[in-house]
């Protein structure tokens, strides 16, 4: 069981835009900042999303992110096949568990 | 641009010590933290624990009476020790280098480099 809660999956047609939710509470997203992560088929997990909302240098701009209370939301807009991925949440968690949690991930399918 | 190579056994026997080691290429292992993580088969990820270069460590309390991370500033590595092993601990081990902004009251945390990973089963 994670600690922050992610939907399994989520589906949008080519050209669409979906959201990813990532619900935790005030000891983690409600105090710290969120990243995100792409994780294609096969591949090590690679860095969308940072501090919210920034992007790292060469993440396109389809990709945002936005947070709210003890949520945090990734957002993909103009979705490509190549999209297809599994998405993770992380964040820092200042309880007395592990201090680095992490979403349990959402599959992303473009029909 | 800084790159990270896991290297290990592949197979390790039930009750044994898993050791894995992460080479740091194309930039200095001093002055960051260093991390493990590991993704079981069909799984999410869990965080194990972060070394900063100095030597000082933080582990997932799920995990820390088995873990060991040490580094090697001569060599630019940093390693995992997991002792008493189960087919539980079956996962691909990422070692990743994790930006720790300690800000006050609020952190910024974000695994900007990883390895390509290593697969590693348990099993006699």
């Amino acid at each position: 069981q994670s600690v922050l809660t992610q939907p399994p999956s989520v589906s949008a047609a080519p050209g669409q835009k979906v959201t990813i939710s990532c619900s935790g509470s005030s000891s983690n997203i409600g105090n710290n900042y969120v990243s995100w992560y792409q994780q294609l088929p096969g591949t090590a997990p690679k860095l969308l999303i940072y501090d919210n909302n920034k992007r790292p240098s060469g993440i396109p701009d389809r990709f945002s992110g936005s947070k709210s209370g003890t949520s945090a939301t990734l957002g993909i807009t103009g979705l490509q096949t190549g999209d297809e991925a599994d998405y993770y949440c992380g964040t820092w968690d200042s309880s007395l568990s592990a201090p680095v949690v992490f979403g349990g991930g959402t599959k992303l399918t473009v029909l | 641009q800084v790159q990270l190579q896991e290297s290990g056994p592949g197979l390790v026997k039930p009750s044994e010590t898993l050791s894995l080691t992460c080479t740091v290429s194309g930039g200095s292992i001093s002055s960051y933290y260093w991390s493990w993580i590991r993704q079981p088969p069909g799984k999410g990820l869990e965080w194990i624990g972060y070394i900063y270069y100095s030597g000082s460590t933080n582990y997932n309390p799920s995990l820390k009476s088995r873990v060991t991370i040490s580094v090697d500033t001569s060599k630019n590595q940093f390693s995992l020790k997991l002792s008493s092993v189960t087919a539980a601990d079956t996962a691909v081990y990422y070692c990743a280098r994790p930006m720790i902004t300690f800000g006050g009251v609020i952190v910024s945390l974000a695994f900007d480099i990883w390895g390509q990973g290593t697969m590693v089963t348990v099993s006699s």
